[in-house]
C-alpha cells in the first residue's frame, strides 16, 4: 500500500528557533499534501493544503508566516515552524493523496507524526 | 461549509462484544465519501471503512460495518466481536466529491475492557 514517511517523530527545539518537518510519498507521486496540528485528546485540525508546485492554501486563523509549507516535489512537502514559541507545541500530521485520488475517492495516506516540544 | 459531529467522546464496552459509535454530518451535497480512521495511541492514523454516498450498501470490512443514513445524515460504525486491540481513538470525516481535504469529527475514545 502507499507509504507516507514523515520525519522527525519528535523534535525538542528551544523558543526562538526553527523546526522544519519532512513529508514524504515512498511509493507515489502525491500531487497534494495537507498539514493538520492535534492537540491532546481532540481532533485533526487542518492547517494547510500544499500542491506540487505552487503556493500552499493556509486554512483560516493559520500564520502563513510562521508556518511556512513548501511542496517542491511529487514526493516531497516540508513544514518551518518560524521562530517557535512553547504555544506551537503540538503534534503535526501530514497525510498525501495522490493523482486521481479525489475523483476516485481513495482514502488519503498518513504519515506517523511529529511530536513538537518547544521549550 | 460542511460539519462532521461525534456526540459520543468516550465509550467502553467489553471484551467480545459489539459497540456502535455515532456520527452525524451536514452537507448540502449530494456526492461525497465517508470515512471512519483509527487512531491508536501510536497515533498513527489508520483508516478503518469507507463509504460512497452513492451507494445504498452498507460497506463492510470484517468486523467492522457502517450504518450509512444518507436522508438522516447519519455514518455510525459498529465494531463486532470488540477486540483489545481496537481501544483508540475513532475519527469520523467527510470528504466531498472532487475536493482535496477531509473534515474530522471530533472523535471517539474506545475503551474495551477485558
Amino acid at each position: 500500500g502507499a507509504v507516507v514517511s514523515q520525519h522527525p517523530s519528535w523534535v525538542i527545539c528551544k523558543s526562538g528557533t526553527s523546526v522544519k518537518i519532512e513529508c514524504r510519498s515512498l511509493d507515489f507521486q502525491a500531487t497534494t499534501m495537507f498539514w493538520y496540528r492535534q492537540f491532546p485528546k481532540q481532533s485533526l485540525m487542518l492547517m494547510a493544503t500544499s500542491n506540487e508546485g505552487s503556493k500552499a492554501t493556509y486554512e483560516q486563523g493559520v500564520e502563513k508566516d510562521k508556518f511556512l509549507i513548501n511542496h517542491a516535489s511529487l514526493t516531497l512537502s516540508t513544514l518551518t515552524v518560524t521562530s517557535a514559541h512553547p504555544e506551537d507545541s503540538s503534534f503535526y500530521i501530514c497525510s498525501a493523496g495522490g493523482t486521481g485520488t479525489f475523483l476516485s475517492g481513495s482514502p488519503l495516506h498518513f504519515g506517523n507524526g511529529t511530536r513538537l516540544t518547544v521549550t | 461549509a460542511q460539519t462532521v459531529t461525534q456526540s459520543q467522546p468516550e465509550m467502553s464496552v467489553q471484551e467480545a462484544e459489539t459497540v456502535t459509535l455515532s456520527c452525524t454530518y451536514d452537507t448540502s451535497e449530494s456526492d461525497y465519501y465517508l470515512f471512519w480512521y483509527k487512531q491508536p495511541p501510536s497515533r498513527q492514523m489508520i483508516l478503518v471503512i469507507r463509504q460512497e454516498a452513492y451507494k445504498q450498501q452498507n460497506a463492510t470490512e470484517n468486523r467492522f460495518s457502517v450504518n450509512f443514513q444518507k436522508a438522516a445524515k447519519s455514518f455510525s460504525l459498529k465494531i463486532s466481536d470488540s477486540q483489545l486491540g481496537d481501544a483508540a481513538m475513532y475519527f469520523c470525516a467527510y470528504r466531498s466529491e472532487g475536493a482535496q481535504k477531509l473534515v474530522f469529527g471530533q472523535g471517539t475514545r474506545l475503551t474495551i475492557n477485558p
